[in-house]
């Protein structure tokens, strides 16, 4: 199946700074990439997608960015606030088989 | 207003003893997934359904089962769960061409 990398494991910023977190994955057959929150003891919920004909999509504070080629796509969050502390999952999906693989997560600490 | 329903919320089972974990939906999705998901670790993909098609992933256990009766049931069966079980186990649909999975609040089981 799909490998999907992701780092930082733990990031941790001061309020207002900005989040980048990063993820490569190893399937060309890749061409859907959601990110999900996931706080503690909830479930995952998407925050943002983007598809593979797409290179750069944003969300109000929330931006993703794709690179085909490199194979890696990046999540951006901006004006970073405590509510945003969470752990964040990327993930890739293949073709159109609907196969969600996920990275390892990061742990975003928002610090007032 | 749950749209992806898990039950029960905790289980406890001993080691060996078969148990049965439930997922309900009421998105009328065609897609539905099971994640195996341990502590500050990434869901890892158990199988999924796509209609009535069970698609098992290769590294899977063979003491993992799954029954779909219909479109709104799933459940996972655990044979006889081994204490490398114990996870939070996580239930999800989607619709097909990769759109966004919806997530249940997931089951944590405990084996002792």
């Amino acid at each position: 199946g799909e490998n999907v990398e992701q780092h930082p494991s733990t990031l941790s910023v001061q309020e207002g700074d900005s989040a980048v977190i990063k993820c490569t994955y190893s399937d060309s057959a890749s061409n859907y990439f959601p990110w999900y929150k996931q706080e503690l003891g909830k479930r995952p919920q998407l925050i943002i997608d983007i598809r593979s004909n797409v290179g750069e999509k944003k969300d109000q504070r929330i931006a993703v960015t794709l690179n085909k080629t490199a194979k890696h796509f990046s999540l951006h969050i901006t004006e970073t606030q405590p509510e945003d502390s969470a752990v964040y999952f990327c993930a890739a999906s293949i073709g159109n088989f609907n196969k969600f693989y996920f990275g390892s997560g990061t742990k975003l600490n928002v610090k007032p | 207003d749950a749209m992806v329903i898990q039950n029960p919320r905790y289980q406890v089972t001993q080691f060996g003893k078969p148990v049965t974990l439930s997922c309900s939906q009421t998105l009328n999705h065609n897609v539905m997934y099971w994640y195996q998901q341990k502590s500050s670790q990434a869901p890892k993909l158990l199988f999924h359904y796509y209609d009535k098609d069970f698609n098992n992933e290769a590294d899977t256990p063979d003491n993992f089962q799954s029954r779909r009766p219909n479109t709104s049931f799933c459940f996972l069966d655990i044979r006889s769960p081994g204490l490398g079980d114990a996870a939070m186990y996580l239930c999800a649909t989607s619709r097909s061409g990769n759109t966004e999975a919806f997530f249940g609040q997931g089951t944590r089981l405990t084996v002792v």
